[in-house]
């Protein structure tokens, strides 16, 4: 089992539409929860940050974690075509460095 | 603009060459990485600094010698690298500890012929 896993993609929705990304993680003792979107060519860039239990919401990004179930999600709602990209789940542990998930990539269809 | 500057952008060697990576980052950040990306992969963790001291090393091959002169500058080494070296080498920091998001820079591209 790998240490953080996301859902398989591509994943493809329309342009408004909701798109959700799903991450769940193996190390109970993991404590921050980051999501990244990386565009094409480019370098990660950090979007959201999550450390407890709960939603948090920043403009159209909505970040969950469930720590009891080992699950981080990222809503992106009103997605639009400059969403399209790959989204990184990272997870940070006790041994201080993130683990990243393989990515799922975005195609938001206008 | 990101505030972690990496340079050069681009970089093609031979496997004989030897060259260095460098990144700078000014928000005071004290703990720096390199990680290595290839195309459709998750950056790969290579090297951790904490406090400008080595923290990590995940079993990286002797080819490639990070050094940290300072808490605003890292450097990889580079030297007798193999074709499967090229990728995207990605800089990062944090505000230090295991828990804080990283700021990434924007990656030199290596090329080894």
């Amino acid at each position: 089992q790998k240490e953080v896993e996301q859902n398989s993609g591509p994943l493809s929705v329309p342009e408004g539409a909701i798109a959700s990304l799903n991450c769940t993680y193996s190390d109970r003792g993991s404590q921050s929860f980051f999501w990244y979107r990386q565009y094409s060519g480019k370098s990660p860039e950090l979007i959201m940050s999550i450390y407890s239990n709960g939603d948090k919401e920043d403009g159209r990004f909505t970040a969950q974690l469930n720590k009891a179930s080992q699950y981080v999600s990222l809503l992106i709602r009103d997605s639009q075509p400059s969403d399209s990209a790959t989204y990184l789940c990272a997870v940070n542990g006790n041994a201080g460095k993130s683990t990243f998930g393989d990515g799922t990539t975005l195609t938001v269809k206008p | 603009d990101t505030e972690v500057t990496q340079t050069p952008k681009h970089l093609v060697m031979g496997m004989t060459n030897k060259k260095s990576l460098k990144c700078e980052q000014h928000m005071g950040h004290r703990a720096m990485y390199w990680y290595k990306q290839k195309a459709k992969k998750p950056p790969e963790l290579m090297f951790v600094y904490s406090y400008e001291k080595l923290s990590i090393n995940e079993s990286v091959p002797s080819r490639f010698s990070p050094e940290c002169p300072n808490s605003s500058l890292l450097n990889l080494h580079l030297h007798a690298l193999q074709p499967e070296d090229s990728a995207l080498y990605l800089c990062a920091s944090s505000q230090g500890g295991g828990y804080q998001p990283q700021h990434f820079g924007d990656g030199t591209r290596l090329s080894i012929l």
